[in-house]
């Protein structure tokens, strides 16, 4: 158990729907990270928040937002969804910026 | 575009085996290289962060050795055993804090 928790575990959903996937860091890191894994595809880093405040932006698309509260935990949000977007979401976190990062369990979306 | 690339894709060795991986990456504008160990129906697990030029860490049976001039890393294992079996990834980090991942080396340790 990394101490990284992410909910829901699993999610079904129609094209066109929003949804919101939640991950609460290791108790005391301030660093969060947001991954996708697609069918056929490797791990995509997304983006990066640190104390609240985005750090670093990777292959994140338009339709997908993400935010980081004061108590540290991060939302991904995924709208106007498409059938491509179906991928397992993972979050991570870490103290800081060159330290590992720990993985949550991840969590799985089926766009139908 | 930041491209990583791993080598072997996949590997089969036997049980007690010593083995090793090649993670290659930009050399330019390093920050970091990351180690993970991903099993199958589990979450990535951090193996290594290494940052310097010249850096050999090392857990257990595993070693790690980072070269940043040429923008190679390689990953060994000594004495293979079956629950080594895993993917191996790598993820290289730009001072832009751009991670970007390798496609990983799937090791199958055979008993």
């Amino acid at each position: 158990d990394s101490g990284v928790t992410q909910t829901p575990k699993h999610l079904i959903t129609a094209t066109g729907q929003r949804v919101t996937l939640r991950c609460s860091p290791r108790s005391g890191d301030l660093s969060v990270y947001w991954y996708q894994q697609s069918l056929d595809q490797g791990l995509q880093f997304l983006i990066q928040y640190y104390n609240g405040e985005e750090r670093a932006k990777g292959n994140i698309l338009e339709r997908f937002s993400a935010q980081q509260f004061p108590d540290l935990h991060s939302e991904l949000n995924l709208s106007s969804l498409e059938l491509g977007d179906s991928a397992l979401y993972f979050c991570a976190s870490t103290s800081g910026g060159e330290d590992e990062q720990f993985f949550g369990p991840g969590t799985r979306l089926t766009v139908l | 575009i930041l491209n990583v690339e791993q080598s072997p894709q996949s590997l089969h060795v036997q049980e007690g085996d010593s083995t090793n991986f090649t993670c290659s990456f930009p050399s330019s504008n390093f920050y970091a290289l990351h180690w993970y160990r991903w099993e199958t129906a589990k979450s990535p697990e951090a193996l290594f962060v290494m940052t310097l030029n010249g850096d050999e860490k090392k857990k257990g049976r595993i070693s790690a050795t980072l070269n940043t001039k040429e923008g190679y890393s390689y990953l060994y294992i000594k004495g293979s055993q079956p629950e080594d079996s895993a993917t191996y990834l790598c993820a290289f980090a730009n001072y832009g804090q751009n991670f970007v991942f390798g496609p990983g080396t799937r090791l199958s340790v055979l008993p």
